[in-house]
């Protein structure tokens, strides 16, 4: 069964921590996402990666960044967490303009 | 503005009986595809149903139906016979093919659905 694995279910973080969450696909596609969905707003693009180490900026980069070392894997970073990024982080992967799969996705609280 | 527009207040549907949540979106791309999603409490994301913009059918998918209606850009998600399992909250989203990135999809607020016995 073709996977996307978002490696902490939940996440508990200190304000002013750096913090990496970790997506992995076992599909070999080339896109990748990363999505906060908070209540009543839907799911945002945060950033996205169509190509081992190629980035592109969606709606709301402003305090993450990313990394694509491997075709695999995606990692959203956040440099300084802060309590305004407490939120549901959802990674998807897709080939093409296919639909996307995604990760079970990680709920992040800052404290 | 916004490109995905879901507005209606969470929804509630007799057990068996059919359920429509509805969906705008705004676009001059004129190639484009529109997805509909669900999420259970769980959190997972499950793909439901596609529709292309030039697709001549609306598309079906067991009990899943997209009602689309191109000159009013909308592409209303039609739930028949609902099921206590179908209780979740619900995504419409849009992939612009000519003027979108690289298949980003841009999604709605989404829609919670709640099926009563």
């Amino acid at each position: 069964d073709v996977k996307v694995t978002q490696s902490s279910r939940y996440l508990v973080k200190r304000t002013g921590e750096k913090v990496f969450l970790e997506c992995v696909q076992d599909m070999d596609h080339e896109n990748m996402f990363w999505y906060r969905q908070d209540p009543g707003l839907g799911l945002r693009l945060i950033y996205f990666s169509y190509d081992v180490k190629m980035k592109e900026k969606g709606d709301i980069p402003e305090g993450y960044s990313v990394s694509r070392e491997k075709k695999e894997r995606f990692s959203l970073i956040l440099e300084s967490a802060s309590t305004n990024q407490t939120s549901m982080y959802l990674c998807a992967s897709n080939q093409a303009n296919y639909g996307y799969t995604f990760g079970s996705g990680t709920r992040l609280t800052v404290v | 503005a916004q490109k995905i527009t879901q507005t209606q207040p969470g929804m509630f549907v007799q057990e068996k009986e059919a359920v429509t949540l509805d969906c705008t979106y705004d676009t001059s791309d004129p190639s484009y595809g529109l997805f509909w999603y669900k999420q259970p409490s769980s959190g997972e994301m499950i793909f439901l149903i596609y529709q292309g913009s030039y697709d001549q059918q609306n598309a079906t998918e067991g009990r899943y139906s997209l009602n689309f209606q191109k000159a009013r850009k909308s592409a209303n998600l039609v739930i028949s016979a609902s099921q206590l399992g179908d209780s979740a909250m619900y995504f419409c989203a849009m992939r612009e093919m000519l003027t979108g990135a690289n298949s980003k999809l841009t999604f709605g607020k989404g829609i919670t659905l709640s099926v009563r016995p």
